[in-house]
């Protein structure tokens, strides 16, 4: 157990609306990723954090945004939802130095529908 | 530009016979790859890896196997039980940047 938490785990929405999806994790662990799970897609990765008020793209990025105040925080606001958002979105961490010299411990998911 | 591919999207298996998930890639930078697991309303876990070094790791019934010349890695589950029932990712890190990319998933059901 990774000690990661995700809020809201399931949420249903309405298109233009904002969402805010909050990963909480208790282990100080430098980076923390946001992905989307899609069939047909897999995992992609929408933003990371490699520490306080550093984050960087992933490769899906448009319509998302993060920030990261406290090591143990990490938000995605999707500033006006969209029909095309709608996806099982995971927080995860790396206990390695970054994402490429370790596995990844994922949270539970946090389910968004966007109507 | 999917660079990680799982094929199939579902398999189906007798308990007690042997599973194989394949797995292709294309991103011939990749030298490491891993295996995560996952059940329904919950996050994926890592399972095994293998490195571009080896062709070869093994972790009790899970045994990943790496051909490199064919870009191609496979996940055997022997002897694969009812337990194994779950959608089975391949992944893997890109080193110019701090992503992990993984395939669409291939969801394992082992018959009792």
């Amino acid at each position: 157990d990774a000690g990661i938490t995700q809020s809201p785990r399931h949420k249903v929405t309405e298109t233009g609306t904002p969402v805010t999806l909050r990963c909480h994790q208790t282990e100080n662990h430098r980076y923390m990723y946001w992905y989307r799970q899609d069939p047909g897609h897999g995992l992609r990765l929408i933003h990371y954090s490699y520490g306080v008020k550093d984050t960087d793209k992933g490769e899906v990025s448009d319509g998302y945004s993060v920030s990261r105040s406290k090591t143990e925080d990490f938000l995605l606001t999707l500033e006006s939802a969209t029909s095309s958002q709608t996806s099982v979105y995971f927080c995860a961490i790396s206990i390695g130095l970054a994402a490429n010299t370790g596995e990844l411990f994922f949270g539970e998911g946090s389910r968004l529908t966007v109507l | 530009d999917q660079q990680v591919k799982q094929n199939s999207p579902s398999l189906s298996v007798q308990e007690g016979r042997i599973s194989i998930l394949n797995c292709d890639y294309t991103n011939s930078m990749f030298d490491y790859f891993l295996w995560y697991k996952k059940y329904p309303a919950e996050g994926p876990t890592f399972l095994i890896s293998i490195s571009s070094i080896k062709d070869k790791n093994e972790d009790g019934r899970f045994t990943v196997f790496l051909n490199k010349s064919a870009k191609h890695l496979s996940l055997h589950i022997v002897p694969s039980q009812p337990g194994d029932s779950a959608v089975y990712f391949c992944a893997a890190p890109l080193y110019n940047n701090n992503d992990m990319r993984f395939g669409a998933g291939t969801r394992l059901t082992v018959k009792p």
